[in-house]
């Protein structure tokens, strides 16, 4: 089966850039999706297919996805994008695969 | 506005049985692939099921198969998931996914239904 896997954890200074990396074997290939979930909410799509917005997504959240690592980067890091982050890729065998999830803190 | 609004959830038995609703509004559910995506607590996000906007092609996780089954019903516009022989392994909050056309994502989500088995 197909995994991705993500840091624990990552801490950005407010107004700092963070960086969240999803690892896959050859994950460059692939379309990934990002996700963002606040405490108690329903997961909210941030970047679809490597480095797409959706409406209502700030300019702040790219993605990008090469080799064997896709990384989603929060530019400007606001206290608001505390939140866990996961990556999500399609799979012939193994259907719709989620990475391990990231807690970004924003100190 | 796309919404989507999940339930059914509850407190069950092992061995019980449950049926979890997903009414959407904004769109035409019969206009895309639906899914149904579980989260146990402290956990990520897994994928259950997903039916295809043809409403017969369906699919889903090792898991579950056997034991769940998702159908729809294009004239009330709402999802469901027929959930059977629960197992302790199933508690977690269930959510209703829009599949976005053209990609695998999930881009719209409903608020989430828990669902309990515990004796």
């Amino acid at each position: 089966s197909y995994e991705l896997t993500q840091p624990l954890s990552v801490s950005v200074a407010l107004g700092q850039t963070a960086r969240i990396t999803c690892g896959g074997n050859n994950i460059g290939g692939r379309n990934v999706h990002w996700y963002r979930q606040k405490p108690g909410q329903a997961p909210v799509l941030v970047i679809y297919r490597d480095n797409n917005r959706p409406s209502g997504i700030p300019e702040r959240f790219s993605g990008s996805n090469s080799g064997n690592t896709a990384t989603l980067t929060i530019s400007r890091a606001q206290g608001g994008d505390e939140a866990d982050y996961y990556c999500q890729v399609w799979d012939s065998s193994s259907a719709y695969v989620f990475g391990t999830g990231t807690k970004v803190t924003v100190l | 506005e796309v919404q989507l609004v999940e339930s059914g959830g509850g407190l069950v038995q092992p061995g019980g049985s449950l049926r979890l609703s997903c009414v959407a509004s904004g769109f035409t559910l019969s206009s895309y692939w639906m899914h149904w995506v579980r989260q146990a607590p402290g956990k990520g996000p897994v994928w259950v099921s997903r039916i295809h906007s043809d409403g017969t092609d369906t699919r889903y996780a090792d898991s579950v198969r056997g034991r769940f089954t998702v159908s729809r019903d294009s004239a009330k516009n709402t999802l469901y998931l027929q959930m059977n022989s629960l197992r302790a392994e199933d508690t977690a909050v269930y959510y209703c996914a829009r599949g976005r056309n053209g990609d695998y994502a999930f881009d719209y989500w409903g608020q989430g239904s828990l669902v309990t088995v515990s004796s």
